[in-house]
């Protein structure tokens, strides 16, 4: 298995401008989460889904963010209108649920910067 | 309430061990992990410890959980170049659901030879 994947990998934009983050979980894994790191906050669980349904999203800092998860293979995190604020690496990771141990598997990041 | 501390910045030298301290609130943790993160990529999970152990042994890796004073250790034997990584201790309550984490703000260690 490839991982966790993410695009893009670098993505610069212009405040205002709506952003798209891409994340391909790991085949067979049931969680998926997004989480933003920055230096200040460091790392901030923002929303995570089980069986492609959201289960919490109280860490999403606004209504300018927003995730889907149309299936079990594809996720979005959308932000729109983009902030200079909102300039982070923000991870993708999944994993398959167990009741005596889980793993997160994290994707290789986004780093987002708005100018 | 929910808050896991570390250190921000631990200097070794090569070939010494570096010890890497947590601490956290909630009392209810289930199981500890420690993560290392490399530049430019994601975490990796390194080693986990549940909660009713005292102690963990994976190669030169050591983990020690204090229950009673909150705190969490992991020990690297031999520290090599390769270690120096940001290394994140994470917490998992026992939601009886999977896992949301709580990590901490993240150790740099420097391996100095």
């Amino acid at each position: 298995d490839a991982g966790v994947i993410q695009s893009p990998r670098h993505e610069v934009t212009e405040m205002g401008q709506e952003v798209t983050l891409r994340c391909k979980p790991i085949s067979g894994h049931d969680y998926l989460f997004w989480y933003r790191q920055t230096m200040m906050r460091g790392l901030e669980l923002l929303i995570y889904f089980n069986n492609n349904v959201p289960i919490d999203d109280s860490g999403m800092p606004e209504d300018r963010f927003s995730a889907k998860m149309p299936n079990a293979s594809f996720s979005t995190l959308k932000i729109q209108p983009s902030e200079p604020r909102d300039s982070a690496v923000y991870f993708c990771a999944s994993t398959f649920y167990s009741a005596t141990n889980e793993k997160l598997f994290f994707g290789s990041g986004t780093q987002l910067s708005v100018l | 309430g929910e808050d896991v501390e570390q250190s921000l910045f631990l200097s070794v030298r090569e070939g010494d061990s570096s010890v890497i301290n947590c601490t956290y609130t909630d009392s209810s943790s289930t199981y500890l992990y420690w993560y290392k993160q490399e530049p430019g990529a994601g975490l990796q999970l390194l080693t986990y410890i549940f909660s009713n152990m005292d102690m963990k042994q994976d190669q030169r890796l050591t983990v020690l959980l204090n229950k009673k004073d909150k705190h969490l250790s992991l020990r690297i034997a031999d520290t090599q170049t390769g270690d120096s990584a940001i290394y994140f201790c994470a917490e998992r309550l026992n939601t009886g659901t999977a896992s949301k984490l709580t990590f901490g703000t993240g150790t740099r260690l420097q391996v100095t030879l």
